[in-house]
């Protein structure tokens, strides 16, 4: 049963457009969540992260928004750029130590 | 400070044969995840040591199973193969593991032939 869902599998921007990536969660129980990007051949990394106790953090062209009566994250790139493309993956927890991936989206950022 | 290392990068097996896959965590991580990918399913969690504990598992069978060494690297076994094992393993590492961020490794490519 997957916990955490990213419904888009793909998505295209242009350079300097900005770029939304959703996920959806349905565990009620989740506090903490994550977003990490994936380029081919290389491990995931930690992009940003947000608490429960927050609806928005922002690290610089990064913003990620929650709300949690949706059950529902987003990722926010602006301006988007080239090297922005790869596949991104949303990640909750609660209080345990187990993470729950989503299925990743790819994000195309065209010049 | 030297990333997650995994090995082998990639491997080739048939079915009903077994593999053990190897990662080493960050200098001083005692936190290990291990996650499957598969296309469609994004990552998978496996499971989670901590100071050689497994301190969670994921919904895999049996048939998974790892441990974690006192310098904390960690290896995953795989028993009796099937065509659906192929994926890409990750393994993360993280402090102390709980709501930490997990700094992954490269993976390895398993195919089961």
């Amino acid at each position: 049963d997957q916990q955490v869902k990213q419904n888009s599998p793909s998505l295209s921007v242009q350079e300097g457009r900005i770029s939304i990536l959703n996920c959806d969660y349905t565990n009620s129980m989740f506090d903490y969540f994550l977003w990490y990007k994936k380029y081919p051949a290389e491990g995931p990394t930690f992009l940003i992260s947000i608490s429960s106790i927050k609806d928005k953090n922002e690290d610089g062209r990064f913003t990620v928004f929650l709300n949690k009566s949706a059950k529902h994250l987003s990722l926010h790139i602006v301006p988007s750029q080239p090297g922005d493309s790869a596949v991104y993956f949303c990640a909750a927890t609660n209080t345990g130590n187990q993470f729950y991936f989503g299925t990743g989206t790819s994000l195309t950022v065209i010049p | 400070k030297a990333g997650v290392t995994q090995t082998p990068r990639y491997l080739i097996k048939t079915r009903g044969q077994q593999v053990t896959l190897s990662c080493s965590p960050i200098s001083g991580h005692r936190s290990v995840s291990w996650y499957q990918q598969t296309p469609g399913q994004g990552l998978q969690f496996l499971f989670e040591y901590f100071s050689e504990t497994q301190r969670n598992k994921g919904n895999f069978p049996g048939r998974f199973s790892g441990r974690q060494f006192s310098n904390s690297r960690s290896e995953m076994n795989v028993s009796t193969l099937e065509l659906g094992d192929s994926a890409l393993y990750l393994c993360a590492s993280s402090l102390w593991g709980a709501r930490e961020t997990q700094y992954f490794g490269p993976g390895t490519r398993l195919l089961v032939l």
